[in-house]
């Protein structure tokens, strides 16, 4: 059984702070990993796709690392942010190509106080 | 910016009664897709969809589920007679095939929040 983990479950910063979360998935039949983050009622938006083991990937204060040999990836944000405040979720890419199922964890829900 | 749209938001039923959720994907995408998350769990897959077909799904989707693409636009997933255990966020997601040097992003709705009492 294919399983994606997350840690923590939830996290609660400051503004300002800096964070980090971390997603460990099967290091093997590796195809690719999606970061999205989701805000409640709407939809889940993709942040990052990785796919090269040490793919670095960056979008303004958020960045993602890949170790595809050892199963996990990082997601940075830095400067925390109210609007920041989401769930963030992974999700490993699997099966017939790149059009495959994602099987996701079970996220990182981000509370970012002012 | 196009987008996934699904309807209704929200849907309550009684057990055993039939639901049509819809979907309607980003135009000119291929392939399509069904997950949900009940309450707590993670994410789901539930079923693929290419080329007026299925092309991959779990175990949850028995015989009580069925997807079509009725019109060319709408994308749909109905189950025929729903259990307590069926009540959760069902979310479609869409796929265009980009070129071979692109990874395919799935692009996600907002989801229909199924409440079966």
């Amino acid at each position: 059984i294919l399983n994606v983990e997350q840690s923590p479950q939830s996290l609660h910063v400051q503004e300002g702070d800096s964070t980090n979360f971390t997603c460990s998935f099967p290091s093997s039949n590796f195809y690719a990993l999606h970061w999205y983050r989701w805000e409640t009622a709407k939809s889940p938006e993709a942040l990052f796709v990785m796919t090269l083991n040490g793919d670095e990937k960056k979008k303004g204060r958020i960045s993602a690392t890949l170790n595809t040999k050892e199963g996990y990836s990082y997601l940075y944000i830095k400067g925390s942010q109210p609007e920041d405040s989401a769930t963030y979720l992974c999700a490993f890419g699997h099966g017939s190509g790149n059009t495959g199922k994602l099987i996701f964890g079970q996220g990182t829900t981000l509370q970012v106080k002012p | 910016e196009p987008e996934v749209t699904q309807t209704p938001s929200h849907q309550v039923t009684q057990m055993g009664q039939e639901v049509i959720l819809r979907c309607v994907p980003i135009s000119n995408h291929l392939y399509f897709y069904w997950y949900r998350q009940i309450l707590g769990q993670k994410v789901e897959f539930l079923v693929s969809f290419y080329n007026n077909e299925i092309s991959e799904k779990s175990e949850i989707f028995d015989d009580q589920f069925s997807v079509e693409r009725p019109d060319g636009s709408n994308f749909t997933l109905k189950i025929r007679s729903t259990k307590l255990e069926d009540s959760a966020m069902y979310f479609c997601a869409t796929l265009i095939l980009a070129g071979v040097s692109s990874y395919n992003e799935q692009f996600f709705g907002p989801g229909t929040r199924l409440t079966v009492l």
